[in-house]
């Protein structure tokens, strides 16, 4: 199984924009969708877990949706700010096998 | 607060044994529900999952590497530690350990990672 990304996206600062990650067998809601951020040289770290679940300190303009007719997860991060400024990785398992999207880069300018 | 960090070689040559610790602090692998995962990124491209240990010596791996890899923890130093065996160019990367809560789940906590390169 694969989860697909864009390789790249961008949008202006307070736009906002919505990065989709779509697997290509078995079902989106089996098993829960990660989001991770990693900004150059830094660690992934999770926007959202769970599919939709916020930790402490991701401000709310982090948003985390399945959708089941298109076999997708999606980010969505509105009012966007140069600090969102980074690549963001979807993450799911299947068949006991943790599996990463390609990763999409996002560009706020 | 939970830390991690790996360590181990930076270059290495190729058809040699990698072997990588992940030291942690802040949790412990006798804890029920706790596991250790390790994660590579090859330069510019994407994260790529390896394996993990949990708590009561449950291992699993990335079915592509599972020839490679082995897993094993150290309780009572709070380390985990990662060996690659047969390495080549393609195995050049950061490496990361990252803690869970959750088999096959969200890697909550992350080391800052360590750059091996694979050369000759």
């Amino acid at each position: 199984s694969m989860l697909t990304q864009p390789h790249s996206v961008s949008e202006s600062p307070g736009k906002t924009v919505t990065i989709p990650c779509t697997a290509n067998s078995g079902s989106i809601d089996s098993n829960f969708v990660q989001w991770y951020q990693q900004r150059p040289g830094s660690a992934p770290r999770t926007v959202i877990f769970e599919d939709s679940r916020r930790p402490s300190g991701v401000p709310d303009r982090f948003f985390g949706s399945i959708d089941i007719s298109s076999n997708s997860a999606s980010l969505t991060i509105s009012g966007l700010e140069t600090e969102d400024e980074a690549d963001y990785y979807c993450q799911t398992y299947d068949r006991n096998n943790v599996i990463f999207g390609g990763g999409t880069k996002l560009t706020v300018i | 607060q939970i830390t991690l960090k790996e360590s181990g070689p930076t270059l290495i040559k190729p058809t040699q044994t990698l072997t990588l610790t992940c030291t942690f602090s802040g949790f412990s692998l006798t804890t029920s529900g706790v596991g250790v995962n390790w994660i590579r990124q090859p330069p510019g491209k994407a994260l790529e999952w390896l394996g993990f240990i949990f708590w009561d010596d449950d291992k699993r791996y990335s079915p592509s590497l599972r020839d490679r890899l082995t897993i094993t923890k150290d309780t009572s130093k709070n380390q985990v530690v990662l060996t690659m065996t047969n390495v080549d160019p393609v195995d050049t990367g950061t490496y990361f350990c990252a803690h869970s809560d959750v088999r096959f789940g969200e890697m909550d906590n992350w080391g800052q990672g360590t750059l091996v390169t694979v050369s000759s």
